[in-house]
């Protein structure tokens, strides 16, 4: 049982590039979230998916796009990266009534 | 909106001693989780301890336990016999209760208190 699994775990990205987080949970749970956390801050939310096919906004959605397709994946998808998308992207996975289980986060910088 | 609200950045406390981080909360809502989260310098986000709002028992967790004070909306973490390993950034967090709507809720983190830990 892995948990909740992040890659890449460091990834350099110039302006204008665009990537996909990838994130893959073992845990059979319905619940899924991205966080991002700058440097002294808490994390916040970007999207979170509820379930296959389902996926909602949160607090920072702006520059970033999400797809549920399985229970298990959840990728996080860049577009047109900018400096201000630096930091640390942490997945994370639920059952309705429980505690969220934390990837180990992907640590991004855009140059 | 909620809002959760660490007014201390860092703090400093000897082995073996007792040291109490502070946390207060802003809602409306009766019912809801409360949690505290260690991030140590590898990044992951571990669970410390959990307090359903509508308990009104404190939760504890071996040396980690809470002072759980609804009415004050404060919810501080005690961590007693304090050990080397505590030493990380701690995190203090609310969502809404799956009965008040908040089933798919993310969590609302405050911004940290940094943990040290003198030996």
């Amino acid at each position: 049982n892995a948990g909740v699994t992040q890659t890449p775990k460091f990834r350099i990205l110039k302006i204008g590039q665009s990537m996909t987080l990838q994130c893959t949970q073992d845990m059979n749970h319905n619940y899924m979230y991205w966080y991002r956390q700058d440097p002294g801050m808490g994390l916040k939310l970007i999207y979170y998916s509820v379930g296959a096919g389902i996926t909602d906004k949160g607090e920072v959605p702006n520059g970033y796009n999400v797809s549920r397709s399985t229970t298990e994946d959840f990728p996080l998808r860049l577009e047109l990266a900018a400096p201000s998308q630096t930091s640390v992207y942490f997945c994370a996975s639920s059952r309705i009534q429980t505690e969220q289980f934390f990837g180990p986060g992907t640590r991004l910088t855009v140059l | 909106a909620q809002t959760v609200t660490q007014s201390q950045p860092e703090m400093s406390v000897q082995e073996a001693e007792t040291v109490t981080l502070s946390c207060t909360y802003d809602t409306s809502e009766s019912d809801y989780y409360l949690f505290w989260y260690k991030q140590p310098p590898s990044r992951q986000m571990i669970l410390v301890i959990r307090q359903e709002a509508y308990k009104q028992q404190n939760a504890t967790e071996n040396r980690f336990s809470v002072n759980f004070q609804k009415a004050a909306k404060s919810f501080s973490l005690k961590i007693s016999d304090s050990q080397l390993g505590d030493a990380a950034m701690y995190f203090c967090a609310y969502r809404r209760s799956p009965e008040q709507g908040g089933g798919a809720d993310g969590l609302t983190f405050g911004k940290g208190t940094h943990l040290i830990i003198q030996p």
